[in-house]
């Protein structure tokens, strides 16, 4: 159990689907984050919220769509997908001044 | 432009030998510095981390070491146990608070430690 919980753990889609990716922390933390892992690249940083408001987008096309309901949950919103966006998506937490915490991820795989 | 670089993909030792990860920055607002652990199937978890103003940290068997004019830390683990083989992120920060807390990592290195 690491406080972070992510669902689904993995997913197949084609690229006309939409489909909703969904992370829930049970740590109090005030901020949450999308991070996407490629074979052979590094962890890359898509979005963050903090105190519920996005305050950072590193350029993510528009076919990635973050919602941020509340302080404990993060979605990730899919549609148009590309077979280059098959990926492991990480969500995270932290509190203010405090390590990252990371859930274990959606193996997304676009076909 | 790649900004925090680990430049072994990949490292095997022995257990009871000393693990020795590498990991060099290259921006200079960085200011604090973590190290990652991940196993196959699961997300990172936090190891250690060190804030500029050391150069040294120290938590158990798990030693991080800056060398902040050479823009430089390292890893050590000792003794290396074959519980520890993971792929091992080395991730940087500019600090701050809130939304400034955000994290660049670099590719990692798989440590594989044999019996």
């Amino acid at each position: 159990e690491t406080g972070v919980t992510q669902t689904p753990r993995h997913l197949v889609m084609g690229m006309t689907n939409k489909k909703s990716l969904k992370c829930e922390q049970h740590l109090g933390h005030n901020a949450m984050y999308w991070y996407k892992q490629s074979a052979k690249k590094p962890l890359e940083l898509m979005f963050v919220y903090s105190l519920e408001e996005r305050v950072e987008n590193n350029s993510v096309p528009s076919r990635f769509s973050p919602e941020c309901p509340n302080s404990s949950h993060l979605f990730l919103h899919l549609h148009t997908l590309q077979p280059e966006d098959s990926a492991l998506y990480l969500c995270a937490s932290s509190q203010e001044f405090g390590e990252t915490f990371f859930g274990q991820g959606t193996r997304l795989t676009v076909v | 432009d790649q900004q925090v670089k680990q430049n072994s993909p990949s490292l095997s030792v022995q257990e009871g030998r000393i693990s020795i990860l590498n990991c060099d920055y290259t921006n200079s607002m960085f200011d604090y510095f973590l190290w990652y652990k991940k196993y196959p199937a699961e997300g990172p978890t936090f190891l250690i981390s060190i804030s500029s103003i050391k150069d040294k940290n120290e938590d158990g068997r798990f030693t991080v070491f800056l060398n902040k004019s050479a823009k430089h830390l390292s890893l050590h683990i000792v003794p290396s146990q074959p519980g520890d083989s993971a792929v091992y992120f080395c991730a940087a920060s500019p600090g701050g608070g809130g939304s400034n807390y955000k994290l660049t990592f670099g590719k990692g290195t798989l440590l594989t430690v044999n019996p």
